[in-house]
């Protein structure tokens, strides 16, 4: 069984669309993250939501939206894509907001043509 | 300003030749020094904690040790499959989950 997972593995689009990457975590974690790992490698964190509430909101466009319907659940949905946005997206999740250990899933590369 | 960084970017060993990667970190109030392992097309992965100066941990055939300005992940007597980035971390801000990482290196280990 997957502890964290994330879905589309790969996602390919053209600049202006619209995309969401959708993640899942079975572990009973109250708190998820995402992270952006850019072309230079960097990991970078972008939101976390402790039990659905959202607790970290980095310097991120508004394009960028997160959606947690339920603490096992965080979504990220993504506005007028730029070639800029290429990347690859990690889901993430901790027991708790000040847990050591984070999980993380598996990625989601996406290219932005 | 808040910063972690990781030398070398790049290392290649022959297989049972020991080496030591090496990260730096300025982060005002220290609440941990983490090291993950990221294998490619992988997210990475929880390897230590370290909590203050003079800590050490061990897992197999790697160890972690801490100072007041650097940590070293020692890897004694690699093997193939240690390959992978080895990407070191630091808390900042409220929550133990929001860390800056390191660019990682990148270790490769050769039979």
């Amino acid at each position: 069984d997957t502890a964290v997972s994330q879905t589309p593995k790969y996602l390919v689009t053209q600049m202006g669309n619209d995309k969401s990457i959708k993640c899942e975590q079975n572990l009973g974690h109250d708190t998820m993250y995402w992270y952006k790992q850019d072309s230079k490698k960097f990991l970078k964190i972008m939101f976390s939501y402790n039990n659905k509430e959202l607790i970290i909101n980095e310097t991120v466009p508004n394009r960028f939206s997160p959606k947690s319907p339920d603490k096992a659940h965080l979504n990220l949905h993504i506005n007028s894509l730029e070639l800029g946005d290429s990347a690859v997206y990690f889901c993430a999740s901790s027991l708790m907001a000040n847990s050591e250990k984070l999980f993380f899933g598996s990625g989601t590369q996406l290219s932005v043509l | 300003e808040d910063q972690v960084t990781q030398s070398p970017e790049a290392l290649r060993l022959q297989e049972g030749e020991s080496s030591s990667l090496n990260c730096s970190y300025t982060v005002s109030g220290l609440r941990g020094l983490f090291w993950y392992r990221q294998d490619p097309g992988k997210g990475p992965e929880f390897l230590f904690t370290l909590y203050s100066a003079g800590e050490e941990k061990e897992k197999e055939r790697l160890k972690a040790t801490l100072t007041k300005k650097e940590s070293f992940l020692h890897i004694t007597a690699p093997k193939p499959e240690d390959s992978a980035t080895y990407l070191c971390a630091a808390p900042v801000g409220g929550s133990q989950g929001n860390l800056i990482f390191g660019k990682g290196t990148k270790l490769s280990v050769k039979p």
